[in-house]
């Protein structure tokens, strides 16, 4: 059984703060690896990805992936109220996504 | 571009009913993956087609389940007769192809709210 596990929070967080979102996956034959961003009552939607082992930056975003730990984390500097939501992990199988169930991240100004 | 498409938004229908959700997915995309949401169960897929085909339907919890993609702009998951334990917000979601990101990268619609009673 594949699995994507996450703390489902909620992580609180102050405007400015560093927030940071951790994930661990079962499947060691995951290659990629995603973080998308689920607003109350809304859909996902993709806000990074990473292949390889190390860091990824995007603007305020840092994805950190560590295959031999099966760990992957998700960082986001200089937090924003608008960036509370649910955060949902994903590992890539054969040609399937399996998502964690979520860490709800609240940042209060 | 419109981005994906589903309806209806909500529905609401008593036990027994027949229910049919439809999608249109994002042009040029040939992944077009069906997920379920529930608070207990997280995301979960239910059944995803590559190029129209069904590729895997092990997700669908029981024969109450199925779906369809006639074309590539096009498809339905339908549930019949429904239960009050499929209360839940259903996703559509579309990748890959030469209008899309890996597959990986997914676009999800709005989803369908789903309420058995």
């Amino acid at each position: 059984q594949k699995e994507v596990e996450q703390n489902s929070g909620p992580l609180s967080v102050p405007e400015g703060a560093i927030a940071s979102l951790n994930c661990t996956y079962s499947d060691r034959g995951s290659q990629s690896f995603f973080w998308y961003r689920q607003y109350s009552g809304k859909s996902p939607e993709l806000i990074m990805s990473i292949y390889s082992n190390g860091d990824k930056e995007d603007g305020r975003f840092t994805a950190q992936l560590n295959k031999a730990s099966q760990y992957v984390s998700l960082l986001i500097r200089d937090s924003q109220p608008s960036d509370s939501a649910t955060y949902l992990c994903a590992a890539r199988g054969y040609s399937t996504l399996t998502f964690g169930k979520g860490t709800m991240l609240l940042v209060s100004p | 571009d419109a981005g994906v498409i589903q309806s209806p938004r909500h529905e609401v229908t008593e036990m027994g009913q027949e229910v049919t959700l439809r999608c249109k997915p994002i042009s040029g995309h040939d992944y077009l993956f069906w997920y379920r949401q529930t608070m207990m169960r997280g995301l979960e897929l239910l059944i995803y087609f590559n190029n129209n085909v069904p590729i895997d339907d092990s997700g669908m919890p029981e024969d109450r389940f199925s779906a369809k993609m006639p074309n590539a702009s096009f498809s339905t998951l339908k549930i019949q007769p429904s239960e009050p334990r499929d209360s839940a917000v259903y996703f559509c979601a579309s990748s890959g192809g030469l209008a899309g990101g890996p597959i990986g990268e997914q676009f999800f619609g709005p989803g369908t709210r789903l309420t058995v009673l």
